[in-house]
């Protein structure tokens, strides 16, 4: 299966700023996507990233929040923006690969 | 998105005892992915069902795609301290999975 390196892998932040994680896949894939799992529950999928257009966000994402960047087919990064304590969560990027590859995840915390 | 039921939400178990999750949907499904997730730690895939009916086995554990593709579960024979996570579904509908709410399973020594 694919190989993900996701990073940070945890980060503490003042509410108001932003947030870059970045994913790096071993190999090309042609879209990525990027999950959110908030505290003890299940994961939710924020958007799809292709590699030469606009990300495809789920209802309930807005690019403003949540921009993300596919410069190409083994990077993504996603931006979380403006946070507040409720985007407090772990963020996954992942693939298709035999089923969903996942990075390692970025717990993010905002105070 | 698509929605996919599944329960129940937590399980305690003895270690030894059996332990089932169960995943369902209101309308067929073209494959249903299972997931296993362990504390502190990212979901990682465990298995792929597409076939009406299938079943496919894992050492312990016993994975089933329902007759009418609407719904699955995963068993657990004899459980381990090593089988303590949550275990997830997911399934697949406009080239993306949509996960479901997960069975945290935990098992007493």
């Amino acid at each position: 299966s694919a190989v993900i390196s996701q990073k940070p892998s945890r980060d503490i932040c003042q509410r108001g700023t932003s947030l870059t994680i970045q994913c790096q896949v071993d190999s090309q894939v042609t879209m990525m996507f990027w999950y959110r799992q908030q505290p003890g529950q299940s994961l939710t999928l924020i958007a799809t990233a292709n590699q030469g257009s606009e990300a495809t966000y789920e209802s309930g994402f807005v690019i403003d929040k949540f921009p993300i960047s596919r410069p190409n087919l083994t990077f993504s990064t996603l931006t979380v923006s403006n946070m507040s304590p409720e985007d407090s969560s772990i963020y996954l990027c992942s693939v298709v690969r035999d089923g969903y590859t996942f990075g390692s995840g970025t717990r993010l915390t905002v105070v | 998105g698509q929605q996919v039921m599944q329960i129940p939400q937590y399980q305690h178990v003895q270690e030894g005892e059996d332990f089932t999750t169960y995943c369902n949907s209101s309308t067929t499904l073209s494959n249903i992915q299972w997931y296993k997730q362990r504390p502190g730690g990212h979901p990682v895939f465990l298995i792929q069902l597409v076939k009406s009916g299938e079943v496919k086995k894992q050492k312990r554990l016993t994975f089933q795609f329902g007759e009418a593709k609407k719904n699955s579960s995963l068993h657990i024979t004899a459980t381990q301290t090593t089988d303590v996570g949550t275990y997830f579904c997911a399934v697949y509908n406009f080239n993306k999975f949509y996960f479901g709410s997960g069975t945290k399973l935990n098992v007493k020594p």
